[in-house]
C-alpha cells in the first residue's frame, strides 16, 4: 500500500542552525501539508500546498520557514534559523486531490514523522 | 483555539467489549470528520472518516457515528482488541481541507 515517507526520522540540531526536512507523498497525490506535535499538545496544522504554492499557513509558519516541491516526489519543509521551541515532531500528510478515479479524495494520510530537537 | 474537543483523555475497555470514544466540535463550517490512531513516535494512521452529509459510516470493527445538531461525533469499536490500544484523535476539516485536530483520546484495551 502507498504511503508517505519521511527522512530524517530524527534531527538534532543548534539553536540558529538551518534544518531541512524531507517527505515523500504518496505519488499521485496533489495536496501536500505539514503538521507538528509539541510534547504533550495537539497535533497543529503548518501549511498546505498545492500546484506549487501555498495555499494556506498557520500564524505558526512565520518567515522563518519555508516549503518547496524540488522535484516531482520530494516535498519539504525549511526552518532557517531554529529555534528552541521549534522542537516537535513534524508531520508532512498528502491527499489525493479531486478529479482522480478512487479512494477518499478528502482524506490526509500522514508520514511517521520526524522527531526534531532544537539545543 | 478549542474548535475540536476530545474531554476524555483516557478510556480503558476489557477485550472483546464496546468502546466508545467521543468529539465535540464548534465550528459548524466544518464538513468533514476522521479519526486517527497514533502509536507514539508514530504518524497518526486514518482509521475512517464520514462527510457531514452522513451520519454513519462503517468499516469493519469501527463504525463512526455524526450528530451535526449536537456537533458531536464518536467512535465506536466493536470488539475491542488489545491492538487497538494506542492514542485516538479526531479530526475536523472545512473548505480549506486544513485538519484541526483534538487532544486524543488514549485507549487501553485490558486481555
Amino acid at each position: 500500500e502507498p504511503e508517505v515517507t519521511q527522512t530524517p526520522s530524527h534531527q538534532v540540531t543548534q539553536m540558529g542552525q538551518e534544518v531541512i526536512l524531507r517527505c515523500v507523498p504518496i505519488s499521485n497525490h496533489l495536496y501536500f501539508y505539514w503538521y507538528r506535535q509539541i510534547l504533550g499538545q495537539k497535533v497543529e496544522f503548518l501549511v498546505s500546498f498545492y500546484n506549487n504554492e501555498i495555499s494556506e499557513k498557520s500564524e505558526i509558519f512565520d518567515d522563518q520557514f519555508s516549503v518547496e516541491r524540488p522535484d516531482g516526489s520530494n516535498f519539504t519543509l525549511k526552518i532557517r534559523s531554529t529555534k528552541l521551541e521549534d522542537s516537535a515532531m513534524y508531520f508532512c500528510a498528502s491527499r489525493e486531490g479531486p478529479g482522480l478515479a478512487g479512494g477518499n479524495t478528502d482524506t490526509q494520510y500522514f508520514g511517521p514523522g520526524t522527531r526534531l530537537t532544537v539545543l | 483555539d478549542q474548535q475540536v474537543k476530545q474531554n476524555s483523555p483516557s478510556l480503558s475497555v476489557q477485550e472483546g467489549r464496546i468502546s466508545i470514544l467521543n468529539c465535540d466540535y464548534t465550528n459548524s463550517m466544518f464538513d468533514y470528520f476522521l479519526w486517527y490512531k497514533k502509536y507514539p513516535a508514530e504518524g497518526p494512521t486514518f482509521l475512517i472518516s464520514i462527510s457531514s452529509i452522513k451520519d454513519k459510516n462503517e468499516d469493519g470493527r469501527f463504525t463512526v457515528f455524526l450528530n451535526k445538531s449536537a456537533k458531536h461525533l464518536s467512535l465506536h469499536i466493536v470488539p475491542s482488541q488489545p491492538g487497538d490500544s494506542a492514542v485516538y484523535f479526531c479530526a475536523a476539516s472545512g473548505a480549506t481541507n486544513k485538519l484541526i485536530f483534538g487532544t486524543g483520546t488514549l485507549l487501553a484495551v485490558q486481555p
